[in-house]
């Protein structure tokens, strides 16, 4: 069983260049999210899922859009990459609270 | 608005000690109080999770002890070791994670 599969694992960026990251669960959680952890620092919500179409802001969506075609895959959008955009990105499904993760993706933007 | 408060944000202990971390919640329709653990590098993955049916749940070094009164829950890990050096987040219904703990166990 993968469990949530994050794509890909490290990344750099040009500034102003876009990307999306990939995040696949095989576990039929109808419940995503998107976080993203900057260095020493705690897990913040970009974007988070209920469900397929249906998508709902976090606590920092700015510079960032996502989808949901389909129960298993949630992709994160990175429009005009910006520096303050570098950070470790984790995807997540959850069901009944208890969370699952990916690996996460490393991003710099240079 | 953060749905819990986490404390302390660091805690260094010597090997062999305990680890105490507190949750503090507001809403008490809360039915799942969750412990994660994320080890460097790694991505958080539950530790242990309680209900608020019962008190204290114990898995091996880890005990989550719940306070309804108090709107409090707690993670104690016993005889600490240093692969416990990790960051613990305990995790509202609405999964916004707040800062964590970082726990540093010394050899």
């Amino acid at each position: 069983n993968a469990g949530v599969t994050q794509t890909p694992k490290f990344r750099i960026l040009k500034i102003g260049q876009s990307m999306t990251l990939q995040c696949t669960q095989d576990m039929n959680h109808n419940y995503m999210y998107w976080y993203r952890q900057d260095p020493g620092m705690g897990l913040k919500l970009i974007y988070y899922s209920v469900g397929a179409g249906i998508t709902d802001k976090g606590e920092v969506p700015n510079g960032y859009n996502v989808s949901r075609s389909t129960t298993e895959d949630f992709p994160l959008r990175l429009e005009l990459a910006a520096p303050s955009q570098t950070s470790v990105y984790f995807c997540a499904s959850s069901l009944g609270g208890e969370a699952f993760f990916g690996q996460g993706t490393r991003l710099t933007v240079v | 608005q953060q749905q819990v408060k986490q404390s302390p944000q660091s805690l260094i202990v010597q090997k062999g000690g305990i680890s105490i971390i507190n949750c503090a919640y507001e809403n008490t329709a809360f039915d799942y109080f969750p412990w994660y653990q994320q080890s460097p590098g790694k991505g958080p993955a539950l530790l242990i999770a309680i209900r608020p049916d019962v008190s204290e749940k114990k898995e091996g070094r880890f005990t989550i002890s719940f306070n309804k009164s108090a709107k409090q829950f707690s993670l104690h890990i016993m005889d600490s070791q240093p692969g416990d050096s990790a960051t613990y987040f305990c995790a509202p219904p609405d999964m916004r994670f707040g800062a964590g703990t970082r726990l540093t166990v010394k050899p």
